[in-house]
């Protein structure tokens, strides 16, 4: 079955440089990979996803890559805050059932603290 | 996106008890989920709740301890049910937003057992 794997060291950065979070996946290339932040205490907050046939996405300071041959994705935050600091969560859609049913698969997520 | 709120956002509760989690959405949405969340493990799905039929289970979790209910469109519940220090997790209700299978996601349960 598809597993994900994720730094699960955390992550320090300075104010104003570039985070950028690792999601490796072990099997199949999946359809669409999807990115989620969490902050302690709450739910998943989706952030954006990126389709197998796209390379790159974007929105705002926040940019994701995938790279299907290397079976990893790439989730990038330019210009860092502080207010960014939180988990960040990686996503694979899995099908099952010949294609019938779905769900999400999840990474264990990576912490990112950007300091001031 | 979808606003989802839940009830309660933690609890504590003894040994052998249950517990009924309330899950509540502002849209009408067909099929709605429940994760559970242990720490330093990753977002596990417990079942999928679709309304009028009964909730699709996941490996390793089962009816008799997790007993699910769909009546409308808008709203779920999940009981933890004869709850040992095991339980103790983070409980998160989530319906599909979009066609990419994107998730939106309640604030979550607290669930504490001593």
């Amino acid at each position: 079955s598809q597993k994900i794997e994720q730094n699960s060291e955390a992550l320090n950065i300075q104010e104003g440089k570039t985070a950028t979070l690792t999601c490796n996946y072990t099997n199949y290339s999946p359809a669409y990979l999807q990115w989620y932040r969490q902050d302690p205490g709450r739910g998943p907050v989706f952030l954006l996803l990126i389709r197998e046939n796209e390379k790159e996405k974007r929105k705002e300071r926040l940019k994701v890559t995938f790279d299907t041959t290397l079976k990893q994705s790439l989730f990038h935050i330019t210009a860092s805050q502080p207010a960014d600091s939180a988990t960040y969560l990686c996503a694979l859609v899995q099908t099952y059932n010949a294609g019938n049913n779905r769900k999400l698969i999840w990474g264990l997520g990576t912490s990112l603290a950007v300091n001031p | 996106s979808a606003v989802i709120s839940q009830k309660p956002s933690r609890d504590i509760c003894q040994r052998g008890t249950s517990l009924t989690i309330q899950c509540q959405v502002d849209s009408q949405v067909t099929m709605m989920f429940w994760y559970r969340q242990q720490p330093g493990q990753s977002l596990t799905l417990i079942a999928t709740a679709n309304q009028g039929s009964e909730a699709t289970y996941e490996s390793g979790f089962v009816i008799d301890k997790f007993p699910i209910s769909r009546p409308n469109l808008t709203f779920s519940t999940l009981t933890v049910s004869n709850m040992s220090p095991e339980d103790s997790s983070i409980y998160l209700c989530s319906v599909v937003g979009g066609a990419s299978y994107e998730q939106y996601f309640g604030p979550g349960t607290r669930l504490t057992v001593t």
